[in-house]
């Protein structure tokens, strides 16, 4: 079965430092990829996605994302944090079998220090 | 385009009450979906429209779990006889259809935070 895994509960990071937040799928096929970010309170909105083509996908807020087929993995980074990110970041996939749903991790939740 | 509208957004409610949930999504969005997230996890998907015809549903909906979209605009999820392990986020989303093709947005709503007391 599709699955995906964050690895990292929390994370806590200084306002102008570096992110990255680890996101590994399980399926046999290369699966659509998202990341979605949740402030408290509010739905999902989604930063960035991966369907075909370039690995490195750009997102909105100056997020970017790198697939890597070789690692199962798309992570997300972000090159200098702002206090405004801290919230629950979501990664997501969707088989490319025609499958609508979208299966996601349980999250990581970012705090930023100032 | 006023995005996908979720009504009412919090709601307590005793333990074998019925409840009913209202999703209005994207206009001209073809494609409705309702999700489950419970504490510290991600979402978990329920049911998926097209149109008005319920296409999918996952396990996770049991009978005391309905879902309708009866004229392909809104949709309403009803919970009967609601027990505590009904208390989450209820989110709707929803998405054009993109050429036939699942490469379409998915576009979320605020969600319904229920408990169940």
């Amino acid at each position: 079965a599709q699955s995906v895994t964050q690895p990292d509960i929390h994370i806590t990071v200084s306002e102008g430092a570096s992110l990255e937040l680890r996101c590994n799928y399980s399926y046999g096929a290369t699966p659509y990829l998202f990341w979605y970010v949740q402030s408290p309170g509010q739905g999902l909105q989604l930063l960035l996605k991966y369907f075909s083509g370039d690995t490195l996908v750009q997102g909105i807020k100056g997020f970017e994302a790198e697939f890597k087929r070789s690692q199962s993995s798309f992570n997300l980074r972000k090159p200098s944090v702002h206090w405004s990110d801290a919230a629950e970041y979501f990664c997501a996939v969707r088989p490319s079998g025609g499958y609508n749903k979208l299966i996601f991790g349980a999250g990581t939740r970012l705090a930023v220090h100032p | 385009d006023t995005g996908v509208s979720q009504d009412p957004r919090h709601k307590i409610t005793k333990r074998g009450q019925n409840v009913t949930f209202r999703c209005d999504p994207i206009s001209e969005h073809n494609r409705l979906y309702w999700y489950r997230q419970t504490l510290g996890q991600g979402p978990e998907f329920l049911t998926y429209f097209q149109n008005e015809a319920q296409l999918e549903k996952s396990r996770l909906l049991s009978d005391r779990f309905s879902a309708e979209r009866p004229k392909g605009s809104f949709s309403t999820l009803e919970i009967q006889r609601t027990e505590q392990g009904d208390s989450a986020m209820y989110l709707c989303a929803s998405s054009p259809l993109s050429g036939g093709t699942p490469r379409e947005t998915q576009y979320f709503g605020p969600g319904t935070r229920l408990l169940v007391l």
